[in-house]
């Protein structure tokens, strides 16, 4: 069965322009989360998604990122305009139901770099 | 918020040793998860623990939901090379009121290095 999948693998790119990051979660899954990673912060969630609907969006950092779930199967995160302190890796991750307790499965990640 | 902590932050080990880490809250969680990350990749689920004092194998790993709810460990028998990688623990958060809301709580991973 196929994973997450998240695309682009790796993007940089000049400060100022505008990044797209997609993702495609598991076929049947209902819970879909951003999540950023950074060697000073860890793994940090940006928001999730419940049935295609945004839940939390409190770890959004700045009105610079936002995120859009238009169907089951796709969403992007898109920053604009990006700047150099938004590098980071950026996983994309899925859960069958909206149970917390089940666990959620990653993607592969896209590493994105803003000079 | 909730909070997890990991230790150790860092291990180096010799390849065919044995391996133990542990994940503690202040708070009470009702399922801890265990995580891997190899480089360049995503987290991957090792095992999912859901009741209190239960002991789960996973080949070599063997994880261990600790009775008060509030700890969890992950052991690993004789690594290989391939061991090596970032361990996380995590469980969902909950609000004030005990309620998980959907979110997982993650720990800051402990960095497992296996030399041969």
């Amino acid at each position: 069965d196929a994973g997450v999948i998240q695309s682009p693998r790796h993007e940089v790119t000049e400060m100022g322009q505008e990044v797209t990051l997609r993702c495609k979660p598991i076929s049947g899954h209902n819970s879909l989360f951003w999540y950023r990673q950074t060697m000073m912060r860890g793994l940090e969630l940006l928001i999730y998604f419940n049935n295609n609907v945004p839940i939390d969006d409190s770890g959004m950092p700045e009105d610079r990122f936002s995120a859009k779930m238009p169907n089951a199967s796709f969403s992007t995160l898109k920053i604009q305009p990006s700047e150099p302190r938004d590098s980071a890796v950026y996983f994309c991750a899925s859960r069958r139901t909206a149970n917390s307790n089940q666990p959620q499965h990653f993607g592969d990640g896209t590493r994105l770099s803003i000079l | 918020g909730q909070q997890l902590n990991q230790s150790p932050q860092s291990m180096f080990i010799q390849e065919g040793e044995d391996v133990s880490m542990n994940c503690t809250s202040s708070s009470i969680f009702n399922t801890w998860l265990w995580y891997k990350q190899d480089p360049g990749e995503g987290p991957v689920l090792l095992i999912a623990l859901y009741k209190a004092g239960e002991l789960t194998s996973n080949g070599r790993l063997t994880a261990q939901f600790g009775i008060t709810r509030k700890d969890s460990f992950l052991n690993i028998s004789a690594s290989i090379p391939s061991d090596v990688g970032i361990y996380f623990c995590a469980g969902p958060s909950a609000n004030a009121g005990g309620t998980s809301y959907g979110k997982l709580t993650f720990g800051q991973g402990t960095i497992l290095t296996v030399h041969p």
